[in-house]
């Protein structure tokens, strides 16, 4: 099946410091990708949808220029939390969705292992 | 905008029984999802329900699809202690081309002997 990865699986950073996480679509093309948050115990919430070679489309509450979303590929999309603090401390999660040549994007959705990050 | 409810949020259920949870969406939509999460793990995906009656089964665990109530059930056979997780609904939204989902907010499972 199809696999989703995401770089680094855990990270523990300074206040202050800018972290950069990657989601890679390893034997498909994903036109479209997906980042979402997790709190302990919670629900997934969306932050934003990443469309390879546009702007990425952020969810109402989702601070743009803290979380930036780079989709420069059909393989890879990076998120950025620009000067992370510990509120930021969270479980962050990526999927990519699927795409067939000729006929577009599926509906199936993969989902990357999760990246930890701790802000100190 | 498109919303999910499960229940219970909480089960905590001895090896050998039968149990259900249950999840409502509240506008149209054409895909269920049921998946599975572990402790400090990404989600595992179980089903996908396209259509209205659809029932799939995998094991112990058998998803079905109600369109006309808008309610999707994961139905638990005599759980088994491998089976503690917690599990998500997730709905895809009709009328979206991005393809989004909406999830429930999960259902904490327990199995004990």
């Amino acid at each position: 099946g199809a696999v989703v990865s995401q770089h680094p699986s855990r990270v523990i950073c300074k206040s202050g410091t800018s972290v950069k996480i990657e989601c890679r679509s390893l034997d498909f093309q994903a036109t479209t990708m997906f980042w979402y948050r997790q709190f302990p115990k919670q629900s997934l919430m969306l932050m934003a949808t990443s469309n390879e070679g546009s702007k990425a489309t952020y969810e109402q509450g989702v601070e743009k220029d803290k979380f930036l979303i780079n989709h420069a590929s059909l393989t890879l999309s990076t998120l950025t939390v620009t000067s992370a603090h510990p509120e930021d401390s969270s479980f962050y999660i990526c999927s990519a969705r699927d795409w067939i040549k000729g006929r577009g994007p599926t509906d199936t959705q993969y989902f990357g292992p999760g990246t930890r990050l701790t802000v100190l | 905008e498109l919303k999910v409810e499960q229940n219970p949020l909480f089960l905590s259920m001895q090896e050998g029984k039968n149990y259900t949870i249950y999840c409502n969406y509240s506008t149209t939509s054409d895909r269920l999802y049921w998946y599975r999460q572990d402790p400090g793990k990404s989600l595992e995906s179980l089903f996908v329900l396209l259509s209205n009656g659809a029932v799939k089964q995998e094991g112990r665990l058998m998803a079905s699809l109600d369109t006309k109530a808008r309610l999707s059930t994961l139905h638990i056979t005599a759980a088994v202690h491998d089976l503690s997780a917690t599990y998500f609904c997730a709905c895809s939204d009709r009328g979206s081309t991005l393809g989004r989902l909406y999830f429930g907010r999960g259902t904490q499972l327990t199995v004990w002997p």
